[in-house]
């Protein structure tokens, strides 16, 4: 059983609100990721983070934000929310950087 | 930077028959192959993986072989059934970096 969790599992939230979703992890993991997930199936990375007050962005350029204050938790935030924003958000977390653990992800509308 | 090529993007099979899907990696460094099944509404789930020191690896139904001469890995799956019904990614690493997935495929076991 993934010790890796995400909430909310769906959000619906109107264009311009600002909105952080969460990720929470129990396994003391050092790396933490964040991908989008188009509805083609493509994982792109957009952010991660190697530990405490270390924060990258990742290889697909994204408007939301990350924070990395405690090692357990990982949130991600989209400051003023956009249609174009709509998408499945994954939160992955490793203790090696070779096996990935993902959450349940959050699929995210912005109408 | 790394490229993972996944072939096909989708495969339908016949309940009992075998599925096999073929990634290409561009980086000769690449020493770690792991191969994630996501099923609907979860996160992808690691299921085997392979280094660059062994060719071939199995896990009950489930094998991994590895040519690192041709740069290209493969998941061979057995006797299917309905439950492998599922998207499949692979993925490649080298030393220090992060995970670079294939674009994904979606297998469909027929009953």
């Amino acid at each position: 059983e993934a010790d890796i969790y995400q909430t909310p599992r769906y959000l619906v939230i109107g264009t311009g609100k600002k909105i952080t979703l969460e990720c929470s992890q129990t396994m003391g993991h050092d790396k933490m990721y964040w991908y989008q997930q188009d509805p083609g199936m493509e994982l792109h990375l957009i952010h991660y983070s190697y530990g405490v007050n270390s924060t990258e962005k990742g290889d697909l350029s994204s408007e939301s934000t990350v924070s990395r204050i405690r090692t357990e938790h990982f949130p991600l935030t989209l400051e003023s929310a956009r249609p174009s924003h709509t998408s499945q958000y994954l939160c992955a977390s490793s203790v090696s950087g070779d096996g990935y653990t993902f959450g349940s992800g959050t699929r995210l509308t912005v109408v | 930077g790394e490229n993972v090529e996944q072939h096909p993007s989708t495969l339908s099979v016949q309940e009992g028959d075998s599925a096999v899907i073929k990634c290409t990696y561009s980086d000769s460094a690449s020493n770690y192959f792991p191969w994630y099944k996501q099923e609907l509404g979860k996160g992808p789930q690691l299921i085997i993986d392979i280094r660059s020191n062994v060719g071939e690896k199995k896990d009950q139904r489930i094998a991994v072989t590895l040519n690192k001469t041709a740069k290209h890995f493969s998941l061979h799956i057995t006797e299917t059934q309905p439950e492998d019904s599922a998207v499949y990614f692979c993925a490649s690493k080298a030393a220090g970096n992060k995970l670079t997935f294939g674009g994904g495929t979606r297998v469909l076991v027929k009953p």
